[in-house]
């Protein structure tokens, strides 16, 4: 069966650095996606990546290691807004989305 | 990013009645679309995929007669939920995207409520 796997909820700090890690089996791989999703509200993109290594955008940056089948997003200078679930998704070989359960993250002042 | 607008952002609704709810792409063609449905503090589930001008491909489990799903034009899609019962309120989000090899945009969702 296909399954993403990443952790229900994590808590930092304001201004500290986390990274939420994403595992997955599926079949076939065309990519893998990181979404935010404010409790209420609709998930809005975040990353895409397709080949291996970091892709950088602002203060966050996500990784990709397809031969081990993982991922994780990474967030800097944490803010109180980055409050959120974060959501992995892989694109099957189907170019089906498969959606991870969420982690949800407690930014503490 | 591309638009994806979703109408209405809520609605309450009597048990029984159907309601339509719009799902449009503004600045770009959407070849594919995908409706979803969240319950509280659990992750998307997907319902249907729909591709413009032809019949939408339904996930196990979800009843493709009650979830009336139309993708009419590379633009808009609407589903509609057909005889309401309280255990279809759910949060209901769509998605757009305009190729297989691009990354899929939400509408803003819709919180229906079935009293």
């Amino acid at each position: 069966g296909q399954n993403i796997d990443q952790p229900t909820e994590m808590t930092a700090t304001e201004g500290a650095i986390v990274q939420i890690n994403c595992t997955y089996q599926t079949s076939g791989f065309n990519g893998l996606f990181w979404y935010q999703q404010h409790a209420g509200e609709a998930p809005t993109f975040l990353s895409y990546n397709v080949l291996d290594g970091l892709e950088e955008k602002g203060r966050f940056s996500s990784f990709l290691s397809r031969s081990k089948g993982y991922s994780y997003l990474l967030l800097k200078e944490l803010q109180m807004k980055d409050s959120a679930s974060y959501l992995c998704a892989v694109m099957d070989s189907n170019y089906q989305l498969i959606w991870g359960a969420g982690t949800k993250l407690i930014i503490k002042p | 990013g591309a638009v994806v607008s979703q109408h209405p952002s809520w609605v309450i609704c009597k048990s029984g009645t159907s309601v339509k709810i719009e799902c449009r792409s503004l600045d770009f063609q959407a070849t594919t679309m995908f409706w979803y449905r969240q319950f509280p503090k659990q992750s998307l589930m997907l319902m249907a995929t729909s591709n413009e001008g032809s019949k939408a491909t339904y996930e196990q489990g979800v009843e493709k007669d009650k979830f009336l799903i139309n993708h009419a034009s590379l633009t808009l899609s609407t589903l509609t939920v057909t005889s309401a019962h309280p255990e279809d309120s759910s949060f209901y989000i769509c998605s757009a995207r305009f190729d297989t090899h691009t990354e899929a945009f939400f509408g803003q969702g819709t919180r229906l409520t079935v009293v």
